[in-house]
């Protein structure tokens, strides 16, 4: 089940450089998309997410650019802070009976001081 | 902030054995899930659970598993007998509401996780 692809499996950034992390996904049908950030020996938490009617979502330093056409999900985060390194998950919603989640494989950020 | 809890953070258990996971959600909550990561894999879906009865569960989620909400407070993962491929972080989750489609009161928060080691 690929329906949901984080490509770069790492990234490391630079202390007030932005960060930006991309995931993919295969199902037209999905209609929520959200970001969650982890750290080791924690559950994922949530950190921003974007509707399928908008493009464009942003909360603070981080925003979550959509574009359906692709099927394409990025989050930016500018400026990005050493705190911000741990692993970054993209998760889709899908609709059947409820809303369950559908994650990709994370990206471990790394912002280096 | 109200936050989902976990209890207990680290089960090991034998084989065979039965197992209960337990969650309290967040309070005003109506919907309640259970996720698992097994060690350098994705978060999967197990099982969602809404007004005492499962919505909808996993391939995953065989007999050997249940779910309930034994009071207003608690929310239970049960493994009848477990299995070494059970061994994975079991993340509670839940929502206030369904909403309407893809709206923030969708947005499931999850607990810390409890990690299960079947030996």
């Amino acid at each position: 089940d690929q329906q949901v692809k984080q490509n770069s499996p790492s990234l490391s950034v630079q202390e007030g450089r932005i960060s930006i992390l991309n995931c993919d996904y295969t199902n037209s049908m999905f209609d929520y998309f959200l970001w969650y950030k982890k750290y080791p020996a924690e559950g994922p938490t949530f950190l921003i997410s974007i509707s399928s009617i908008k493009d464009k979502n942003e909360d603070g330093r981080f925003t979550v650019f959509l574009n359906k056409s692709a099927k394409h999900l990025s989050l930016h985060i500018v400026p990005s802070q050493p705190g911000d390194s741990a692993v970054y998950f993209c998760a889709a919603s899908l609709y059947s009976g409820t809303y369950k989640y559908i994650f990709g494989t994370g990206t471990r950020l790394k912002v280096l001081a | 902030e109200p936050e989902v809890t976990q209890t207990p953070s680290h089960q090991v258990t034998q084989m065979g054995q039965e197992v209960i996971l337990r969650c309290v959600p967040i309070s005003n909550h109506l919907y309640f899930y259970w996720y698992r990561q097994i060690l350098g894999q994705k978060v999967e879906f197990l099982v969602s659970f809404y007004n005492n009865e499962i919505s909808e569960k996993s391939e995953i989620f065989d007999d050997q598993f249940s779910v309930e909400r034994p009071d207003g407070s608690n929310f239970t993962l049960k493994i009848r007998s477990t299995k070494l491929e059970d061994s994975a972080m079991y993340f509670c989750a839940s929502s206030e509401a369904l909403g309407t489609s893809g709206t923030s009161t969708d947005t499931q928060y999850f607990g810390p996780g409890t990690r299960l080691t079947v030996l």
